[in-house]
C-alpha cells in the first residue's frame, strides 16, 4: 500500500547510456514533482507535473525529460548520462497548492 | 528569489537532551513553513506545518512557531530520542515552489 513508489531502488551504469526512473502514486494527488538531492543532502526540485501538464521546469539540462502518461504517473528519462549526475532523485507527490508533499524512498543514481 | 538557511550539522545529542535546530528563511509575502525529516534510507516526510504567522506547528514532541518578525522557524524538542536521528530539512513555500534548506544531521546517543 506504498503511497508513492519508485523504481529501480538503486541505478549503476556508464557514463553515456540512457535510463528511466518510474514513480507512481496511489494517493489520488494531482501534482507530482522530481527532486534531486546532491551528496550534501541539498535537496533542488526540477520537475513538476499537474495533471499530466508541465507547470515547473527549472534549470534542468534538456538531457532530463519527465513523461507523465496519467496523474498518477510520473518518470523521468535521463540521456547521455555524466559523472555529474549522479545523486539522489526523488518523485513526490501533493493533493494541491500548500498540501503537504509525500516522497518516494529515492533511486541512488550512480554514473561510473 | 526564496531561500531557507538551517543550522549547519551534524548535531550530536545525548538521549534526554533539548532540541534546537534554527531555520532562517526570506521570501516575498507570507509563504506556508515545514520542517521534513528524512531517516536512512527513506524519502521526506512532513514532520510539522505553519501556515501564518504565530502559527505553531507540533508534532511527536517536536514544536516549532512561524515568527514573521524574525523571519525564522526554530524546530526544538523537549527531549530527543535515539529514535529521533535523521536529518531534518526546513522549507518555506507552497507544494508547487517549496525551498529547502540544506540539511542538519541530528544524531542522538544512548
Amino acid at each position: 500500500d506504498t503511497a508513492v513508489s519508485q523504481t529501480p531502488k538503486y541505478l549503476v551504469t556508464q557514463m553515456g547510456n540512457d535510463k528511466s526512473i518510474k514513480c507512481e502514486q496511489n494517493l489520488g494527488h494531482d501534482t507530482m514533482y522530481w527532486y534531486k538531492q546532491d551528496s550534501k543532502k541539498f535537496l533542488k526540485i526540477m520537475f513538476s507535473y499537474n495533471n499530466k501538464e508541465l507547470i515547473i521546469n527549472e534549470t534542468v539540462p534538456n538531457r532530463f525529460s519527465p513523461k507523465s502518461p496519467d496523474k498518477a504517473h510520473l518518470n523521468l528519462h535521463i540521456n547521455s548520462l555524466e559523472l555529474g549526475d549522479s545523486a539522489v532523485y526523488f518523485c513526490a507527490s501533493s493533493r494541491m497548492v500548500d498540501s503537504p508533499l509525500h516522497f518516494g524512498n529515492g533511486t541512488r543514481l550512480t554514473v561510473t | 528569489g526564496n531561500s531557507v538557511t538551517q543550522m549547519e550539522g551534524p548535531v550530536t545529542l545525548s538521549e534526554e537532551a533539548f532540541l534546537t535546530i534554527n531555520c532562517t528563511y526570506t521570501a516575498t509575502g507570507y509563504p506556508s513553513l515545514f520542517w521534513y525529516v528524512q531517516y536512512p534510507g527513506e524519502g521526506l516526510q512532513l514532520l510539522l506545518k505553519a501556515t501564518k504567522a504565530d502559527d505553531k506547528g507540533s508534532n511527536k514532541g517536536f514544536e516549532a512557531t512561524y515568527r514573521k518578525e524574525t523571519t525564522s522557524f526554530h524546530l526544538e524538542k523537549g527531549s530527543v530520542q535515539v529514535s529521533d536521528s535523521a536529518v531534518y530539512f526546513c522549507a518555506s513555500g507552497s507544494a508547487r515552489q517549496l525551498t529547502f534548506g540544506s540539511g542538519t544531521q541530528l544524531t542522538v546517543l544512548p
